[in-house]
C-alpha cells in the first residue's frame, strides 16, 4: 500500500536546540497533518496543511506543505523538555480518502 | 467541549474470544475513524464511519467490524481474537467526512493472551 517515509526515526537533542523532521512519499498528497503522541495517550493534532507551499505555525512549531505535494516538514524551535514524544505525519491522497501515517519520529530532549 | 472518549481504557481477553470497543466523538462531529497502533506496524487505518455509513475501509480481515449509531457514537468489534490483535485501538472524530482534522481519543489497550 501507500507509504510515508518519515525521518529521522529518533532524535536526541539538547534543550534549546531547533528540531527538523520530514515526511516524503512517491505519491502526491492532498492534505498533510502533523500529530504528537505522548505515552499512553492518543495523538494530538498540531498542524493541518491543505495547499502546496503552505507554511503554518503553531507557537514554536512550523510546518510546510511541500511544493511537489510529495513531502512535508515540521520544525520545532527552541525545544523544551515537554516537547518529548513521538511526532507523526499523516497524509490524505484524495479528498475524503483515508489518512496514511508515517512511522513516527521519537524526540528526546535533554535538559 | 469534551474530547473523544473511549471505553474501556484497558482490556485483557483470551484467544478466540470476541471484544467490543466503544467511542464517543466530540459533540457535533459526525465522522469516526478507527486505527490499530502496534510498535511494529505503526498506525493502521481500520475503517471510517460517517452518518452511520462506512465510507472507507482498511486492509484488515473480516473479523474486524464496526458500526455507528444515530448519535455518532461508534463501536468496533473483533471476533475470534488472535495474539496478534494485541494493540492500542484509537478512535478519531472529525466534523465532516471530508475534513481530515481528526481528533483522537486516548485509546483502548487490548491485550490478548
Amino acid at each position: 500500500g501507500q507509504q510515508l517515509n518519515q525521518n529521522p526515526q529518533s532524535m536526541f537533542i539538547q534543550e534549546g536546540e531547533d528540531v527538523s523532521m520530514n515526511c516524503t512519499s512517491s505519491s502526491i498528497f492532498n492534505t498533510w497533518l502533523w500529530y504528537k503522541q505522548d505515552p499512553g495517550e492518543g495523538p494530538v493534532l498540531l498542524i493541518a496543511l491543505y495547499k502546496a507551499g503552505e507554511l503554518t505555525s503553531n507557537g514554536r512549531l512550523t510546518a510546510q506543505f511541500g511544493i511537489t505535494r510529495k513531502d512535508s516538514f515540521l520544525n520545532i524551535s527552541a525545544s523544551i523538555p515537554s516537547d518529548v514524544g513521538i511526532y507523526f505525519c499523516a497524509g490524505q491522497l484524495t479528498q475524503g480518502g483515508k489518512l496514511i501515517f508515517g512511522q513516527g519520529t521519537e524526540l528526546s530532549v535533554k535538559p | 467541549k469534551a474530547g473523544v472518549t473511549q471505553t474501556p481504557r484497558y482490556l485483557i481477553k483470551t484467544r478466540g474470544q470476541q471484544v467490543t470497543l466503544s467511542c464517543s466523538p466530540i459533540s457535533g462531529h459526525r465522522s469516526v475513524s478507527w486505527y490499530q497502533q502496534t510498535p511494529g506496524q505503526g498506525l493502521q487505518f481500520l475503517f471510517e464511519y460517517f452518518s452511520e455509513t462506512q465510507r472507507n475501509k482498511g486492509n484488515f480481515p473480516g473479523r474486524f467490524s464496526g458500526r455507528q449509531f444515530s448519535n455518532s457514537r461508534s463501536e468496533m468489534n473483533v471476533s475470534t481474537l488472535e495474539l496478534g490483535d494485541s494493540a492500542l485501538y484509537l478512535c478519531a472524530s472529525s466534523l465532516r467526512g471530508n475534513s481530515y482534522e481528526q481528533y483522537f481519543g486516548p485509546g483502548t489497550r487490548l491485550t490478548v493472551t
